[in-house]
């Protein structure tokens, strides 16, 4: 079964533009899960979809969106990009229906914002 | 809230060394409980969970018990190797409706020197 793949791997972006991000999740998974990773604050959560709706949110601005897809594949954009939003971008895959689930991760995307 | 303590590293130890990362957290209703370890420029990946008290999670020589009356999820390795140098993180899972967003702590680092 193939993993969870995010791309694209690296970018570098300026700031006040705008970055769109990619995560192809485990077949069968239904819900996917975006983290932002960064040695300052850990690992934060940023939003939960599943079956193509936002089930879950955290303590981000509204620069910070996403979608997913009826085959479950999930975008993450940032807009107005600020300096602060260089990190490590994660995705994370799951069932999404029962307690106990295992959450599988892509390797990240990895921001750089100048 | 939700929320998972784990000790600050790094943590460094030589080969063969004990190992013992400590993990607490504070939660509401019955949690599932997680270890995950994310090696240099790779996502994280399960290393072991728990879903209910005094279970034992356990794999490639780490354990950790699920211990309710201490709130606590302590992971430990009787010889840790060079190739166990990462990124640890303790997590844990609650919810309803299908919707269980975990909550990491910050991570330990490991090093583990020859």
């Amino acid at each position: 079964k193939a993993g969870v793949t995010q791309t694209p791997r690296y970018l570098i972006k300026t700031r006040g533009q705008q970055v769109t991000l990619s995560c192809s999740p485990i077949s069968g998974h239904r819900s996917v899960s975006w983290y932002q990773q960064t040695p300052g604050q850990g690992l934060q959560f940023l939003f939960e979809y599943f079956s193509e709706t936002q089930r879950n949110k955290g303590n981000f601005p509204g620069r910070f969106s996403g979608r997913q897809f009826s085959n479950s594949r999930s975008e993450m954009n940032v807009s107005t990009l600020e300096l602060g939003d260089s990190a490590l971008y994660l995705c994370a895959s799951s069932l999404g229906e029962l307690r106990g689930e295992t959450q599988y991760f892509g390797p990240g995307t990895r921001l750089l914002v100048l | 809230g939700n929320s998972v303590t784990q000790m600050e590293g790094p943590v460094t130890l030589s080969e063969e060394a004990f190992l013992t990362i400590n993990c607490t957290y504070t939660a509401t209703g019955y949690p599932s409980l997680f270890w995950y370890v994310q090696y240099p420029g790779e996502g994280l990946q399960l290393l072991l969970k728990a879903t209910k008290a005094d279970d034992k999670g356990s794999n490639k020589g780490f354990e950790a018990t699920y211990r309710k009356e201490t709130t606590s999820f302590h992971l430990e390795k009787g010889s840790v190797q060079v190739s166990d140098s990462a990124v640890y993180f303790c997590a844990l899972s609650s919810g309803s409706g299908g919707s269980y967003i975990p909550t990491f702590g910050r991570g330990t680092s490991l090093i583990v020197h020859p």
